[in-house]
């Protein structure tokens, strides 16, 4: 069974330091996908990144990158230059890809509440 | 271009009640997914439906029932309602063949008393 663990359930930062969000999966298959999306207030998930297993390549969008390893199971995200706006709760989650991929069901880790302060 | 839209945003209901929950998917989707989110929780799957049929299903019993409508619109019905089922509800669209395509909507919060 797959299964994604956040092992960190709340952090606090002060504005401008760097934090990483931990996230480690399992799963039997080959092939599968990860992702990361963000949840504000308003209870929309917002997408941040999709990496399939396939691709170990680490990513950087502007202050996020993700670091994946596939030899530790490992898929975490790190916000660099913290801001207030960034105060949301981060879930990592985990699909398998069949025919194509990407419309099969995702399991969710429990989250991270990342809170940052002024 | 609307994205997900849930209808409505709150609810309040009695337990051993029945309630619909609705999902409008984004332009151009013909997939939806819905999802169960517990105070403190990640979501959790619940089922998928795909050309009006319910194409995958978590664990989840059978008082938890959906539609898909010629529109790709769905609802999802939870019948004899549990205290434990106050949660969010989320709806995720997603596009012909998938990919980056998860779009969700900001959910119907449920509340059984």
């Amino acid at each position: 069974a797959q299964k994604v663990t956040q092992a960190q359930t709340e952090i606090s930062v002060v504005e401008k330091e760097d934090v990483t969000l931990d996230c480690v999966y399992e799963t039997r298959d080959t092939t599968y996908y990860l992702f990361w999306y963000k949840q504000p207030p308003s209870g929309e998930l917002v997408f941040l990144i999709r990496r399939n297993s396939f691709d170990e390549q680490n990513e950087i969008s502007g202050r996020y990158s993700w670091n994946f390893q596939k030899s530790t199971s490992s898929f975490n995200f790190t916000i660099t230059a913290s801001q207030v706006v960034d105060s949301a709760v981060y879930f990592c989650a985990l699909s398998e890809a069949l025919g194509g991929g990407g419309s099969e069901k995702l399991v969710f880790g429990k989250g991270t509440k990342l809170t940052v302060n002024p | 271009d609307a994205g997900v839209t849930q209808s409505p945003t709150h609810l309040i209901k009695t337990r051993g009640q029945q309630v619909t929950l609705r999902c409008s998917p984004k332009s151009g989707h013909d997939t939806v997914s819905w999802y169960q989110q517990a105070l403190g929780q990640g979501p959790q799957f619940i089922f998928q439906y795909y050309e009006e049929e319910e194409r995958q299903r978590g664990n989840f019993p059978d008082r938890f029932s959906g539609h898909q409508f010629p529109n790709y619109s769905s609802e999802l019905n939870v019948n004899a309602l549990l205290l434990g089922d106050s949660a969010l509800y989320l709806c995720a669209s997603i596009p012909p063949g998938g990919g980056y395509g998860y779009t969700f909507g900001s959910g119907t919060r449920l509340t059984v008393v």
